[in-house]
């Protein structure tokens, strides 16, 4: 079927304010990964989920970001009293399978003003 | 530290000749390599992989080559195409596997028609 999809594709919201962003997988895929996007960087690690528990957290860069998986399927990433420096682009993918082939989805571009 | 380098920010090539985008990694532990292609506004697209047990993948116009002893992975694309402009990023993983990607910065790739 369709591929990752994620809403909003665009997020503004002042410094202070709480977001969420949803992913939505591949149907049938068990893993599902956030990854951060900075202006000319690569995507960053933040949390990997296998079915509905998260199997890594290490990348969350502190406690105001929380992401859950509640039916094993869509996910969302949330994070409270939001900061300037969390602007950036958010990439949710999904993998079922082949090792490590990870599908993305376009992003949810926030901009914390 | 970058564990997944990209030391070229950019690279320009004209249609028809050899594109060639290299990616040095640090961890010891990486296993399983993958290039993956981002067009703007659009999420990373997968292209092509290599496990460490390999030196040579081939799929098209794309081979990724690895060198092990020399830490070092390089994207060969012939003949480039206008249609290959895009921001290409090696990324890495310690586990085949559902495992969290490791990426570097990327490198823009213009192919002058």
């Amino acid at each position: 079927g369709a591929g990752v999809s994620q809403t909003p594709s665009n997020k503004v919201t002042e410094k202070g304010k709480y977001v969420e962003l949803r992913c939505d997988p591949i149907s049938g895929h068990t893993a599902l990964y956030w990854y951060r996007q900075s202006l000319g960087q690569g995507p960053e690690f933040l949390i990997y989920f296998q079915g509905t528990g998260a199997a890594d957290d290490s990348g969350l860069p502190n406690d105001r970001f929380f992401a859950v998986r509640p039916e094993g399927s869509v996910s969302t990433l949330k994070i409270q009293r939001t900061e300037r420096g969390d602007s950036a682009v958010y990439l949710c993918a999904s993998s079922f399978g082949v090792p490590d082939e990870q599908f993305f989805g376009p992003g949810t571009r926030l901009t914390v003003l | 530290d970058q564990q997944v380098k990209q030391n070229s920010p950019s690279l320009s090539v004209q249609e028809g000749r050899i594109s060639i985008l290299n990616c040095d990694y640090t961890n010891s532990m990486f296993d399983y390599f993958l290039w993956y292609k981002k067009y703007p506004a659009e999420g990373p697209t997968f292209l092509i992989s290599i496990s460490s047990i390999k030196d040579k993948n081939e799929d098209g116009r794309f081979t990724v080559f690895l060198n092990k002893s020399a830490k070092h992975l390089s994207l060969h694309i012939v003949p480039s195409q206008p249609g290959d402009s895009a921001v290409y990023f090696c990324a890495a993983s310690a586990g085949s596997g559902n495992t969290p990607l490791v990426f570097g910065k990327g490198t823009r790739l213009s192919v002058i028609a």
